[in-house]
């Protein structure tokens, strides 16, 4: 089944601790976005990618890190986490090209303490 | 500059009315492609439909269509007989072929449909 998996789907953390969201594709896609979900504000990109080692800012990338080592996967990283970094984080795939439809992974809660 | 704009934040309604979800957007760009989503209770976000910038046709699916307006910038979604499983947050959104990096979301329209 093709399918964008994110891991983990619900997390509590507090101020500091760094921690890393996982997304993973099995299409063989070269873009992966990850998207933030916020009540008011629909979602925003934060970082994507057109394909392996091609990494580049979204609209809200601070305090966010990112890397593709390897096409299926595309970690989220917030190397030291805030109160204000709490919201619903969606991964996405697609082939690429703007008529291309994206596939979103189940999400993520992050709530950072 | 591109946006995209959900006007209405939230619409109730009763099991059985049509119910329409606005949707306008501004693009320069004269290729682009228009999107919903819709994000059940659940939370995932489910694809519902994508439509070019050169295909006007009104598209029906089910109780689902969709007008697609370039004249007016938007594209609006329609439920014919709302069911409770109707009930989630859509979101509309827009790509430009100038520019394949993002998609860009409006707000969101919370449906609630009672029974």
């Amino acid at each position: 089944e093709a399918q964008v998996t994110q891991n983990p789907r619900y997390l509590i953390t507090v101020t500091g601790k760094k921690l890393t969201v996982t997304c993973s594709q099995n299409m063989n896609h070269e873009y992966m976005s990850w998207y933030r979900q916020d009540p008011g504000l629909g979602l925003r990109q934060i970082y994507y990618s057109m394909n392996v080692e091609v990494t580049d800012k979204g609209d809200v990338p601070e305090g966010y890190k990112v890397s593709r080592k390897e096409k299926r996967n595309f970690p989220l990283i917030l190397e030291s986490p805030s109160p204000n970094q709490t919201s619903l984080y969606f991964c996405a795939s697609s082939t690429g090209m703007a008529k291309n439809i994206q596939y979103f992974g189940a999400g993520t809660r992050l709530s950072v303490l | 500059a591109q946006k995209v704009t959900q006007a209405q934040t939230e619409i109730s309604v009763v099991e059985k009315e049509d119910v329409t979800l606005d949707c306008v957007y501004e693009t320069r760009d004269t290729t682009y492609y228009l999107f919903w989503y819709k994000q059940p209770p659940s939370g995932e976000l489910v694809f519902l439909i994508r439509r070019n910038s050169f295909d006007e046709q009104n598209e029906i699916s089910g109780r689902y269509s969709w007008n697609f307006q370039k004249s007016t910038s938007s594209f609006n979604f329609t439920i014919t007989a709302s069911q409770v499983v109707d009930s989630a947050v859509y979101f509309c959104a827009l790509s430009e072929a100038k520019d394949t990096d993002k998609l860009i979301f409006g707000t969101g329209t919370r449906l609630q449909v009672f029974p």
